[in-house]
């Protein structure tokens, strides 16, 4: 199986701070990577597909970026609806497999 | 307005069995792959099954792998997980995923590459005696 792991496992920013979030493959997955949101107590979100393809609706201070076995998602301006956690997850096999998230925390 | 409603959740017993449903609207469901992601108290994500559009392939996670079952039923609009030999580890919220793919060509055949767009809200499995 591909593993993934995510870098900070906890991130505390404040308002208006530039976040970025890594996500290493064990393996080359391309571009096949997938980031999600998810409040407390709320389902997950889309947030970018195809490592840096923005889904519809998504604010555009959220980016991707990366191929191949690293990835980022980056938050050019925090605001307060982005305390949540983050999740990547790639779909290159079929066995689709997360990374352990990362929660970002009010400083 | 694209929605995925789950059901079916509960209590039971270790070695117990449940059926979860998942009610899709809003979109032409046989033309989407769907998946069941679930998460434990306190923890991260885990995919436990894919079934194509057509039903005709299912993949599972190996955690899950004998014991639970995915199908649809495209009459129904309805995505299904019937969990089997229940285990206290398989505790979590259950959510349905729709699946959105892209085709890849070459001479190698095609491999279709599906990311999840819409969740549901999930419903939650409790396994205990």
């Amino acid at each position: 199986d591909i593993q993934m792991t995510q870098s900070p496992s906890t991130l505390s920013a404040s308002v208006g701070d530039r976040v970025t979030i890594t996500c290493r493959a064990s393996q080359s997955i391309s571009s096949w990577l997938a980031w999600y949101q998810q409040r407390p107590g709320k389902a997950p979100t889309l947030l970018i597909h195809k490592s840096s393809i923005l889904e519809s609706g998504v604010p555009a201070r959220f980016s991707g970026s990366g191929s191949g076995t690293e990835f980022t998602l980056t938050i050019s301006s925090l605001q307060p609806d982005d305390f949540a956690t983050y999740y990547c997850q790639q779909y290159s096999s079929y066995l689709w497999t997360f990374g352990q998230g990362t929660k970002v925390e009010v400083k | 307005e694209v929605q995925l409603v789950e059901s079916g959740g509960g209590s039971v017993q270790p070695g117990g069995s449940l059926i979860l449903s998942c009610a899709a609207s809003g979109f032409t469901f046989n033309s989407y792959a769907m998946s069941w992601v679930r998460q434990a108290p306190g923890s991260g994500l885990e995919w436990v099954s894919h079934i194509r559009g057509s039903g005709g392939d299912t993949y599972y996670a190996d955690s899950v792998k004998g014991r639970f079952i995915i199908s649809r039923d495209t009459s129904k609009n309805t995505l299904y997980l019937q969990t089997n030999s229940l285990r206290a580890e398989d505790t979590a919220v259950y959510y349905c995923a729709r699946g959105s793919g892209e085709t890849l060509s070459g001479y190698w055949g095609s491999t279709t590459y599906y990311h999840m767009d819409v969740w549901g809200k999930g419903t939650t499995v409790t396994v205990s005696s």
